[in-house]
């Protein structure tokens, strides 16, 4: 299983709220390392979403934000789209494996 | 506009070996630190190795460390990875992706499109 643990889907109805968890623990997120969430559709690469656990690179909406607080972190995302539905990844490092690791990966289904 | 160009992905036998190559274009890749990243098909992402800006250190992950080998030249501005002695766990696509940020606290910012590495008999 994957070092950091995220839910494997969620699903929300368009307009709605819906946040991501992401949970690390002490050697990775607790660490104070950052959080940085990724979105991927299907049969293409990852895109970068969120970096540095809450700042958005240029050309990603308002409507996808982050936060972080202790050992974990999260993805919120408001205003639900249909063009939402995708894979989404956290990432962070870890000292005790001296690498980079990622969440499991959770599915949003817009309703 | 940065573009990152995997090949080398294919069919090969468990035992065998493959070099995968990743062509950088629109920034000056001998500044970034590099990555690959590889996914099974269906599942989630799983971060592979990690070469710095000269090529003097690197990282693996340990389902993958004395097996692979992560190298780049900055002069063709091309990374690669050697992979060794494949098992069918290997079975992936792999994308080679550029770092940003601080030191060990970063993110990768930009993806190339994937190679396939199948293994099998």
């Amino acid at each position: 299983q994957s070092v950091l643990t995220q839910p494997p889907s969620v699903s929300g109805a368009p307009g709605q709220r819906v946040t991501i968890s992401c949970t690390g623990s002490s050697s990775n997120i607790g660490a104070g390392y950052d959080v940085h969430w990724y979105q991927q559709f299907p049969g293409t690469a990852p895109n970068l979403l969120i970096y540095g656990s809450s700042n958005r690179p240029s050309g990603v909406p308002d409507r996808f934000s982050g936060s972080k607080s202790g050992t974990s972190a999260s993805l919120a995302i408001t205003g639900l789209q249909a063009e939402d539905e995708a894979d989404y990844y956290c990432q962070s490092h870890d000292s005790s494996l001296s690498g980079w690791v990622f969440g499991g990966g959770t599915k949003l289904t817009v309703l | 506009e940065v573009q990152l160009v995997e090949s080398g992905g294919g069919l090969v036998q468990p035992g065998g070996s493959l070099r995968l190559s990743c062509a950088a274009s629109g920034f000056t890749f001998s500044s970034y630190w590099m990555h690959w990243v590889r996914q099974t098909p269906g599942k989630g992402l799983v971060w592979v190795s990690h070469i710095n800006s000269d090529g003097s250190s690197t990282r693996y992950a340990d389902s993958v460390k004395g097996r692979f080998t992560i190298s780049r030249d900055n002069a063709k501005n091309t990374l690669y990875l050697q992979m060794n002695s494949l098992r069918a766990e290997d079975m992936a696509v792999y994308y080679c992706a550029r770092d940003q940020g601080s030191g060990w606290n970063s993110w990768f910012d930009s993806w190339g499109q994937g190679t396939l590495v199948t293994v099998s008999s």
